[in-house]
């Protein structure tokens, strides 16, 4: 069975500094793995995408992620906070058997400090 | 071009009543999926569309039920409804029949139980 688990609930960051949103998963299969952001009182929106290309993906609003199969991780990085990234972030595994449902982690919370 | 709508946004209900959502996808897509999303949460898989048929369902009960339109429209009924079915109903669009392809969010429907 896929599942996902976002290592933390809240994440607090200043302005202008890294961050880090962390994600495990487990697969039977090759997985497809999304990273979304909501805002508040907003639906998802689909930050960046692996599905078994190149393990370091790029997405929107300079984000990016890398696969580590090793590691079986799909960490969510950008290198400078910006306020407007404040939200609550999802990571995401494709189910392949049958109709690719999604299956989400709890989320992750943002706070970006002034 | 439009994204995947959805109607209406807020809807307020009680306890035994019954209630329809309403959702557009996103132009080009063929495939819906449905989400419930309780307060804090991520959102929960209910069922997806395609061809008018549903393809597969998540751990919700019958009193949940959906359709899909030609057009590619769907709707979510949810019969005698419960406190517990308090959320963030969010409808989401693929085409393609969904396979290996992001899934396109609407803002949601907020209901509210009381």
């Amino acid at each position: 069975a896929q599942s996902v688990t976002q290592l933390d609930s809240h994440v607090s960051v200043s302005e202008g500094t890294p961050v880090l949103l962390r994600c495990n998963y487990s697969s039977s299969y090759s997985p497809s793995l999304f990273w979304y952001v909501q805002h508040p009182n907003k639906g998802l929106q689909l930050l960046l995408k692996y599905t078994s290309a190149a393990t370091l993906v790029k997405g929107i609003n300079g984000f990016e992620a890398e696969f580590k199969k090793s590691e079986t991780s799909f960490h969510l990085t950008k290198p400078s906070a910006h306020m407007s990234d404040a939200a609550e972030y999802f990571c995401v595994v494709s189910d392949p058997s049958g109709t690719y449902k999604y299956i989400f982690g709890t989320g992750t919370r943002l706070k970006v400090l002034a | 071009d439009a994204g995947v709508t959805q109607s209406p946004t807020h809807l307020i209900k009680t306890r035994g009543q019954q209630v329809t959502l309403r959702c557009s996808p996103k132009s080009g897509h063929d495939t819906v999926s449905w989400y419930q999303q309780a307060l804090g949460q991520g959102p929960q898989f209910i069922f997806q569309y395609y061809e008018e048929e549903e393809r597969q369902r998540g751990n919700f009960p019958d009193r949940f039920s959906g359709h899909q339109y030609p057009n590619y429209s769907s709707e979510l009924n949810v019969n005698a409804l419960l406190l517990g079915d308090s959320a963030l109903y969010l409808c989401a669009s693929s085409p393609s029949g969904g396979v290996r392809q992001p899934q396109h969010f609407g803002d949601g429907t907020r209901l509210s139980i009381l």
